[in-house]
């Protein structure tokens, strides 16, 4: 199957500071998905990215797909965005998604 | 309009026992997935349901199984607990491209 790798696991931010979070996948996919999820579980979608590059408010997103990987970039940080970021691929025409581990960021006042 | 639900919330199981999770999909999505995500690890794909029928499934055993319902409501039943089943369990519904999941049920298995 689709391996999915998420990089860095952890990050330490200061609030203001901004972060690039990457996501490497080994094969073609048909979508990419970026997911917040919240200390009670909940995921929420943040960018659908197959391709390009997309912005809402201080996070943007890009999809590099020929070389297989997409970066997540938090900018001005706040303690809000404390949480688990994940990428997940699409990995067939149903919506089946292959989750990557995670990186668990954690913004400091 | 609400969102994808889940329930319960949050529940305590003996291994060997079985357990019943429910979800109630956001209004319009006819498709609904199951999720598995143990402590520190991304979530894991069980199967999906469309049409009342199990359309795909992940590398879970037979333990696992699920129903959906003419409302497109589903459940998910685990049989004979395992302590390795302790798990946020995710249920996220669909329509088209469009994916919303619920806040999940936390099962701990002791």
């Amino acid at each position: 199957g689709i391996q999915v790798e998420q990089s860095p696991p952890d990050l330490i931010l200061q609030e203001g500071a901004n972060s690039t979070l990457r996501c490497n996948f080994s094969d073609s996919v048909n979508n990419l998905q970026w997911f917040h999820q919240n200390p009670w579980g909940q995921l929420i979608n943040l960018f659908y990215i197959p391709s390009g590059t997309k912005q809402n408010g201080r996070l943007s997103a890009t999809t590099v797909a020929t070389e297989r990987y997409s970066l997540l970039y938090i900018s001005s940080s706040q303690t809000t965005d404390s949480g688990v970021y994940f990428c997940a691929v699409e990995v067939d025409s149903w919506g089946k998604l292959q989750f990557g581990a995670g990186t668990q960021v954690v913004v400091t006042p | 309009d609400a969102g994808v639900t889940q329930s319960p919330t949050h529940l305590i199981k003996t291994r060997g026992q079985q357990v019943t999770l429910r979800c109630s999909p956001k209004s319009g999505h006819d498709t609904v997935s199951w999720y598995q995500q143990a402590l520190g690890q991304g979530p894991q794909f069980i199967f999906q349901y469309y049409e009342e029928e199990e359309r795909q499934r992940g590398n879970f055993p037979d333990r696992f199984s699920g129903h959906q319902f003419p409302n497109y409501s589903s459940e998910l039943n685990v049989n004979a607990l395992l302590l390795g089943d302790s798990a946020l369990y995710l249920c996220a519904s669909s329509f088209g491209n469009t994916i919303y999941f619920g806040e999940g049920s936390w099962l701990t298995v002791v």
